[in-house]
């Protein structure tokens, strides 16, 4: 089964940039990479989805180095409200379709 | 277009009772997952689906069953509720099997 391994928490200020990084074996080889928020109460929200290298969309960045054994999350200029719980989310090498999230990594960002 | 939504937002069950959680998706997707959330263990993937009538295990299926008559409706049932089984349920819809993944509110269940 595909293993991910992610920070339990992070702090940090309004401004400033934030990386998450997920640690991950066993990984399916034609898989995505995929990050998702969540606040209190709600469901998980997609931000970002990579296979390598980097990706960037209007919210993050990605980044994936060639081994594919872990990503980073890169958040630039956080503000208060990107306080959250982020995840990352794998699939299994040895089970097709099954999909392995992350235990989360809760943001805390400070005025 | 009211997206990803689950019925009951919240229950309470005690210990061998049997329920059935509904999730209904309006945006035509293929693929429709149940996960649940327990403390400090992220999501789990429970089981899911790649069309209607067909449903696969995850990585938690003990316990739980699953449907899918109807492409849009992935229903979630619990034969014999155990207090192990107490924990947020989401479920969620994708196009394609490897893609954005959308949400639903979650539904809380207790297990007395």
């Amino acid at each position: 089964l595909a293993k991910t391994t992610q920070p339990i928490s992070m702090d940090s200020y309004e401004g400033q940039e934030v990386n998450i990084t997920c640690s991950h074996n066993n990984i399916a080889t034609n898989d995505y990479i995929t990050w998702y928020q969540q606040f209190p109460s709600q469901g998980p929200r997609f931000i970002i989805q990579g296979y390598k290298t980097k990706v960037t969309n209007e919210v993050a960045s990605l980044f994936i180095p060639a081994d594919r054994k872990s990503s980073t999350l890169s958040l630039p200029r956080v503000s208060l409200s990107d306080t959250a719980v982020y995840y990352c989310l794998v699939g299994d090498s040895g089970s097709q379709g099954n999909l392995i999230f992350g235990k989360g990594t809760k943001l805390s960002v400070k005025p | 277009n009211a997206g990803v939504t689950q019925t009951p937002k919240f229950r309470v069950l005690k210990t061998g009772q049997s329920m059935t959680l509904l999730c209904a998706q309006d945006m035509n997707h293929e693929y429709m997952y149940w996960y649940r959330q327990d403390p400090g263990m992220g999501l789990r993937l429970i089981h899911y689906s790649v069309g209607e009538g067909t449903t696969a295990k995850g990585e938690v299926p003990d316990g739980y069953n699953v449907s899918r008559l109807k492409k849009q409706n992935f229903l979630l049932g619990l034969e014999s509720a155990a207090p192990s089984q107490t924990s947020v349920y989401f479920c969620a819809s994708s196009l394609l099997l490897r893609v954005e993944q959308f949400f639903g509110p979650g539904t809380r269940l207790t297990v007395l």
